[in-house]
C-alpha cells in the first residue's frame, strides 16, 4: 500500500525553467493538496482539489498551476521557476468530501507524500 | 482568515521530564490534528481530535482539544530521545492550516 507517491524527490532548476511535480494516491481519497514548506513557516497551502475536475487556490498560489487529472493524480506545475520557489513541496490527500455536517466525526486527516526538494538557481 | 499559533517554537528538555506544547487557533473549528516530522522526512499523523473535550494518548504523548477555548495541547510525559522531532498542529476541514511547528530536542 503506497499511500501518496510524489515524483521527483529532488530537482534543481534554473530560473525561468518549467517543470511539473507529479502526485498519485491509492487510498481512493476525494481531496488532494499541494503544500510548500519553508523554514520557520510551517506548511502553506498552494492549491487543493476537493474532487476530480475541481481545483481551488490556497494561501500561496501565485506562480503555480495544478491539474487534477483523475481521482488518483494531482500535478503541480511551475511555468517559470523563480528562486523564491525554492522549497520542499508536499502532496497530500484526505477523505474530505463536501458537504460535511457540522458534528461529523468523519476523519478528514491528510496523508502526506515524501516530499520534493526543489532548488531554483 | 484562520491563524494557528504554536508555542513554544523551540523546546529543549531533559530526558524524563514532562512538558506541554500549545496550539491556539483564531476561528471556530471542530477538528484538529497533530503531526510529527523528523528531519528531512515527511509528516506523520499522530492524533486526530474530532470533538470538544477529545483526548487521545499514544505512548508518552497525549493530545487534547478544547474547541470553546480554541486550544489544543500536546503533553509529553517522561520524554525520551526518540521523541526529538518537529511537531505540528493543523486545523480545518476542507483544507488544513498548519502552525509553524515546535522543534523538540530531548537531551540525555
Amino acid at each position: 500500500n503506497a499511500g501518496v507517491t510524489q515524483t521527483p524527490k529532488f530537482q534543481v532548476l534554473k530560473t525561468g525553467q518549467s517543470m511539473t511535480l507529479q502526485c498519485a494516491q491509492d487510498m481512493n481519497h476525494n481531496s488532494m493538496y499541494w503544500y510548500r514548506q519553508d523554514p520557520g513557516m510551517g506548511l502553506r497551502l498552494i492549491y487543493y482539489s476537493a474532487s476530480e475536475g475541481t481545483t481551488d487556490k490556497g494561501e500561496v498560489p501565485n506562480g503555480y498551476n495544478v491539474s487534477r487529472l483523475n481521482k488518483r493524480e494531482f500535478s503541480l506545475r511551475l511555468e517559470s521557476a523563480a528562486p523564491s520557489q525554492t522549497s520542499v513541496y508536499f502532496c497530500a490527500s484526505s477523505d474530505y468530501r463536501p458537504p460535511l455536517p457540522v458534528a461529523s466525526r468523519m476523519n478528514t486527516e491528510a496523508f502526506f507524500g515524501q516530499g520534493t526538494r526543489l532548488t531554483v538557481v | 482568515e484562520l491563524k494557528v499559533e504554536q508555542n513554544p517554537l523551540f523546546l529543549s528538555m531533559q530526558e524524563g521530564k514532562n512538558y506541554t506544547i500549545y496550539c491556539n487557533y483564531s476561528t471556530t473549528s471542530d477538528r484538529l490534528y497533530w503531526y510529527r516530522q523528523d528531519p528531512g522526512k515527511s509528516l506523520e499523523s499522530l492524533f486526530v481530535l474530532l470533538s470538544n473535550g477529545a483526548v487521545k494518548q499514544e505512548g508518552r504523548l497525549m493530545a487534547s482539544l478544547d474547541t470553546k477555548a480554541r486550544l489544543s495541547t500536546l503533553h509529553i510525559t517522561a520524554a525520551v530521545h526518540d521523541l526529538s522531532a518537529t511537531y505540528f498542529c493543523a486545523v480545518g476541514r476542507r483544507q488544513l492550516t498548519f502552525g509553524s511547528g515546535t522543534q523538540l530536542t530531548v537531551l540525555p
